[in-house]
């Protein structure tokens, strides 16, 4: 079984530009989250989709972050414009909408700002 | 609220020697508990869970985890440690369908 795909893996911007991250789910997970993991602590959740649908975005910064899942498959997660303070590792999770506690991670992204 | 707390940050122990991570939790309702383990450049990984059945749960790789309601604990061991053990260890709340991470603790294993 493929896991959750996550890309790019690194990516280095300037502050005040923009950037997006992709996610591929595991194949029948509806459920999909993005995290936001600041070094040396634990991840936080940004957003949760059920389907195309948007369960909870309450801690999603909106001014800058923007989140889609078209279909109900793949998902993107932009900033514009970047700051500083978002240098961390974006983490993409899926499950099945019975399993929300067992969630699949993806490797990460890795956004350095400067 | 609900919320986790790691109580070390990192933690070093010696191959061979038993590994103890301590984490307590503050929930309303009953809980449910997880560790997830990150190793470098890699995604997080389930390592067992806890959802209101036996109270001491058995997980990957050797590792155990009792929850005790009375000291609102749910502190992850092993009996013997092993190089590929050395990773970032977390302790999760699941409340609401969502998962709230801990800290985190860092375990070194020295050869």
């Amino acid at each position: 079984e493929a896991g959750v795909a996550q890309s790019p893996r690194y990516k280095i911007i300037e502050k005040r530009q923009s950037v997006a991250f992709w996610c591929n789910p595991i194949s029948g997970h509806a459920t999909l989250y993005w995290y936001q993991q600041i070094l040396g602590q634990g991840p936080k959740l940004l957003i949760q989709f059920q389907n195309n649908g948007v369960v909870d975005d309450s801690q999603l910064p909106k001014d800058r972050f923007s989140a889609e899942r078209l279909k109900g498959v793949d998902s993107t997660l932009k900033i514009q414009p970047a700051k500083l303070e978002d240098s961390a590792v974006y983490l993409c999770a899926s499950s099945l909408p019975q399993g929300a506690y067992e969630q699949y991670f993806g490797p990460g992204t890795r956004l350095t700002v400067t | 609220a609900q919320s986790v707390t790691q109580l070390d940050s990192h933690v070093s122990v010696s191959e061979g020697t038993p590994v103890l991570l301590r984490c307590n939790y503050s929930s309303s309702y009953s809980p449910s508990l997880f560790w997830y383990v990150q190793h470098p450049n890699k995604g997080l990984q389930l390592l067992l869970k806890y959802t209101s059945a036996a109270t001491l749960v058995k997980g990957i790789n050797g590792f155990e985890a009792e929850f005790k309601k009375s000291e609102t604990s749910f502190h992850l061991t092993k009996p013997s440690a092993h190089m590929s053990d050395a990773a970032e260890y977390f302790c999760v709340l699941g409340s609401a369908r969502q998962l709230t991470f801990g800290s985190g603790t860092q375990l070194t294993v020295l050869p």
